[in-house]
């Protein structure tokens, strides 16, 4: 079982949408990430969290960090926001990540 | 906004050459630089941890011989690909390591545009 996991794998969505993306972890964390992969494979960094709700335009992202759970929600979702969705962690005293396997998004107009 | 420069963004060599590829932090300095590679499909896997100044640490199954790491100045590290074969082609891509810890502001990681590498 990976340490990350996240679900759904794979998202098709209408332009519009509201969106969430769901990733579990079962190792102990100092952070969060919730990172973005374009299609040409960049990454960008969307949020980092060690508690709480971040949200940046029309990106939200929550943790719980005793059921050991985060949620992305994009809300009124564009095809500009298809990408790869990855979470990942930092485990306690390390400053690599740990990744989860990614959610495929793709928005249709 | 923190950035990380990574050259080249494409490249195509020969079996046997080596090819040298470079992550620069553009506006803060990086202590470790993360250098992963991906294959389709997949997600990132960590390759190796480079600390400014010092040798780099290899994950287990990478071959250090092969992946030489230099990270000699806190806003340039290089990974080359030595003797490249075409098992080697794949894309490969750096994070840069804001320094300080999770409670500095500018705390996190920044990730390179990545580099596709094709051996033929």
């Amino acid at each position: 079982k990976n340490e990350v996991e996240q679900s759904p794998q794979n998202l098709t969505a209408q332009e519009g949408e509201f969106i969430t993306i769901n990733c579990s972890y079962s190792v102990g964390i100092s952070a969060l990430h919730w990172l973005q992969q374009h299609p040409g494979g960049g990454i960008v960094s969307l949020f980092m969290l060690s508690s709480g709700k971040k949200k940046h335009g029309r990106l939200i992202a929550t943790i719980n960090i005793q059921e050991k759970h985060s949620s992305l929600h994009i809300t009124a979702s564009h095809p500009r926001d298809s990408a790869v969705y990855i979470c990942a962690v930092n485990a306690y005293n390390t400053d690599k990540l740990i990744f989860g396997t990614g959610t495929r998004l793709q928005v249709f107009p | 906004g923190a950035v990380v420069s990574q050259h080249p963004s494409w490249v195509i060599c020969k079996s046997g050459t080596s090819v040298k590829i470079e992550c620069r932090s553009l506006d803060f300095q990086a202590t470790t630089m993360f250098w992963y590679r991906q294959f389709p499909k997949q997600s990132l896997m960590l390759m190796a941890t480079s600390n400014e100044g010092s040798k780099a640490t290899y994950e287990q199954g990478v071959e250090k011989d092969k992946f030489l790491i230099n990270h000699a100045s806190l806003t340039l590290s290089t990974l080359t690909v030595t003797s490249a074969h075409p098992e080697d082609s794949s894309f490969y891509i750096c994070s840069a390591h804001n320094t300080g810890t999770v409670r500095t502001p500018n705390y996190g990681y920044t990730f390179g545009s990545g580099t596709r590498l094709t051996v033929v």
